[in-house]
């Protein structure tokens, strides 16, 4: 069946340092979502990519969609003890597929 | 607000009890989800309905049930047949089926005790 890998499972960085979280499907997709889980609380919506080769960003979070739909990433410069939490990406396979979400990526930000 | 509200947000329960799961939204969205978190797991799908009277099995149905008679409404119920319940519950919805953006609340904590 379909899946989406996501890598790392943790990272560890210093305030001020850059952050990089990679998916990868194992087929093409229509579109993919990433959200953001504060420790404690739920999934959030940040952002949704449809295009091909799509980058779109919201402040200081770059969101990259690969040619080929089968790959993103979500970059965060210059991270902040604000930004602690778990990014998840979930991908669609079709239009009427359901999402399939990666096993997240655990980010922790040391002041 | 609009909003999911989940109920209850811990719960304990014995071995080879059932439990019911609560999850309303009033965002008049057709879609409601079931998802089971679990450590270094990710989300996992239980079950979702995309219309009132309808449901379909997820990734890991085995030991749940659902229902949906009302749109606004989506209890889960973990039965006894689930070999290992203890888990953080997500339920989510969103507009209607397909694609969109998964709105989620805060969760239920199950512990089997």
């Amino acid at each position: 069946g379909q899946q989406v890998m996501q890598i790392p499972q943790y990272q560890h960085v210093q305030e001020g340092e850059d952050f990089t979280t990679y998916c990868n499907s194992s087929t093409t997709l229509s579109n993919i979502q990433w959200y953001k889980q504060r420790p404690g609380g739920h999934p959030v919506f940040l952002i949704q990519l449809v295009k091909s080769g799509e980058v779109k960003k919201q402040k200081r979070l770059t969101f990259q969609f690969g040619e080929a739909k089968k790959n993103s990433s979500l970059h965060i410069t210059a991270t902040q003890t604000t930004d602690v939490g778990t990014y998840f990406c979930a991908g669609h396979g079709g239009s009427q597929g359901n999402l399939i979400f990666g096993k997240g990526t655990k980010l922790s930000v040391k002041p | 607000d609009g909003g999911i509200t989940q109920s209850p947000k811990y719960l304990f329960r014995k071995e080879g009890q059932n439990v019911t799961l609560s999850c309303e939204q009033n965002l008049n969205h057709d879609a409601m989800y079931w998802y089971r978190q679990d450590p270094g797991q990710g989300l996992r799908l239980i079950y979702y309905s995309q219309i009132v009277n309808d449901f379909q099995k997820g990734d890991i149905a085995e030991g749940y049930s659902v229902s949906r008679e009302k749109k606004e409404s989506f209890p889960l119920t973990v039965t006894s047949a689930q070999k290992n319940p203890t888990a953080f519950y997500l339920c989510a919805s969103r507009p209607g089926q397909g694609v969109g953006e998964l709105f989620f609340g805060e969760g239920s904590r199950l512990t089997v005790l």
